[in-house]
């Protein structure tokens, strides 16, 4: 069954540094997404991702924030300076075009530390 | 303003004892509805979904869930819980022609053995 991979699983970082999470969606998939989970709490949306251009974005999602499709199969996630709060799972997820909103299949995570 | 509320924070239940988790929403329109599941340390996954129809919904795992629309709510059951179902669980409505997933707050299940 096709599925959407994560790396890193783990990544340790310190504060102020720039981290990129990768996502591999499923092949055929054009929508993208990113949520996050700081431990503890519920899962939050950061942003979505159709035809190249950002669709939706919450207001976690701020100016330190970017994604980008670079070659056609990668999703990346960008953090520019992380920042302690910023420690979380972030969870890539996409679906297809002919896919209802809500049916998202979602990645395995990674995990964010930042010291 | 749309929310979605999950009364049930944490849920502990022994092995075979029956399982009913709340989810009431308030969304303006014409909503889809899921149930997510996340299992100790793995991704999230679809539990079941409802579009239109039959009001109740089966999912995997012998969960299924009831629309009722003049709740505003879609809670999930299963009759007897097995360990192996500890988890936690999203509700998570979406408007229809919406583009994005809110989920609620989760609710962990705990089975004891």
């Amino acid at each position: 069954e096709p599925e959407v991979t994560q790396t890193p699983s783990h990544q340790v970082t310190q504060m102020g540094q720039e981290v990129i999470l990768r996502c591999v969606p499923i092949s055929n998939h054009l929508y993208f997404y990113w949520y996050r989970q700081i431990l503890g709490q519920k899962v939050e949306f950061l942003v979505s991702f159709y035809n190249n251009e950002i669709s939706e974005k919450s207001e976690i999602f701020d100016d330190q924030f970017s994604v980008e499709r670079p070659d056609g199969s990668n999703f990346t996630l960008k953090i520019r300076s992380t920042k302690l709060e910023d420690s979380a799972m972030y969870f890539c997820a996409s679906r297809g075009r002919t896919g209802v909103t809500g049916e998202l299949f979602f990645g395995e995570g990674s995990r964010l530390t930042v010291l | 303003a749309q929310s979605v509320s999950q009364h049930n924070h944490h849920v502990i239940l022994s092995e075979a004892a029956s399982l009913e988790l709340g989810c009431n929403y308030s969304y303006g329109g014409t909503v889809n509805l899921f149930w997510y599941v996340q299992y100790p340390g793995q991704h999230l996954q679809l539990l079941l979904k409802y579009f239109s129809g039959d009001p109740l919904v089966k999912g995997i795992k012998g969960f299924e869930a009831e629309f009722i629309k003049s709740k505003f709510s879609f809670n999930l059951r299963k009759p007897s819980v097995q360990w192996s179902d500890t988890a936690e669980y999203f509700c998570a409505p979406v408007l229809t022609g919406a583009n994005n997933l809110f989920f609620g707050t989760g609710t962990r299940l705990t089975v004891i053995p």
